[in-house]
């Protein structure tokens, strides 16, 4: 299994509808969890952190399944700037290893 | 206004000569980051600083080398010895300590071509 996994996509999503998409990851021992937005040739930016009990912000809400060793985005009523591809970033070893997901590339359609 | 700037752009440089990149924040971040991202893949660290005069390696080190010499400045060498170069290098700085220590945030990055 690799260390952090993403669906590469692109997922097609209508505007106004909702979308959801996960990142896996193989570590158990994981800390912290975050997920970033890169638009085409620019910088990551960051979205939002994955708390243990979720969190919301907005249209966006990231779950944290320690379980099943994965955490989620949810993006309700997408609208066309949610066009971009979504990196998860996975952080363990006491945070000397940080992995990033290749990302999740979605576009919301007119 | 604060932020991570990196310069230049767009690099273009001949096989063979080392390059150094430049990496400044003005965040007042203690850590500090070096990233390279090629077409299709993720992100991968090359060095990571969390104090001034120290830094650790990344998973992709070789052919890099890096200095800390103040807070704000965290500059990049790419080596002659760095087999495939070409690619887009990205600096990143947090706060050090707490759950807040890896939200990182990004410079606007080096596109490196290397012929």
């Amino acid at each position: 299994r690799k260390e952090v996994e993403q669906d590469p996509g692109p997922f097609n999503v209508p505007e106004g509808a909702t979308v959801a998409f996960n990142c896996t990851y193989s570590n158990s021992a994981s800390q912290s969890f975050f997920w970033y937005r890169q638009d085409c040739r620019k910088e990551p930016k960051l979205l939002m952190s994955v708390y243990s009990s979720g969190n919301e912000d907005g249209r966006f809400t990231a779950q944290l399944n320690r379980a099943s060793q994965y955490i989620s985005l949810l993006i309700r009523d997408s609208k066309l700037s949610d066009s971009a591809t979504y990196l998860c970033v996975v952080i363990s070893g006491g945070g000397d290893k940080i992995i990033f997901g290749k990302g999740t590339r979605l576009h919301i359609l007119p | 206004d604060g932020g991570i700037t990196q310069s230049p752009k767009y690099l273009f440089r001949k096989e063979g000569q080392n390059v150094t990149l430049s990496c400044e924040q003005n965040l007042n971040h203690d850590a500090m980051y070096w990233y390279r991202q090629d077409p299709g893949q993720g992100l991968r660290l090359i060095y990571y600083s969390q104090i001034v005069n120290d830094f650790q390696k990344g998973d992709i080190a070789e052919g890099y080398s890096v200095s800390r010499e103040k807070k704000e400045s965290f500059p990049l060498t790419v080596t002659s010895a760095q087999k495939n170069p070409t690619a887009f290098y990205l600096c990143a700085s947090s706060i050090a300590g707490g759950a807040l220590s890896y939200e990182q945030y990004f410079g606007p990055g080096t596109r490196l071509t290397v012929t």
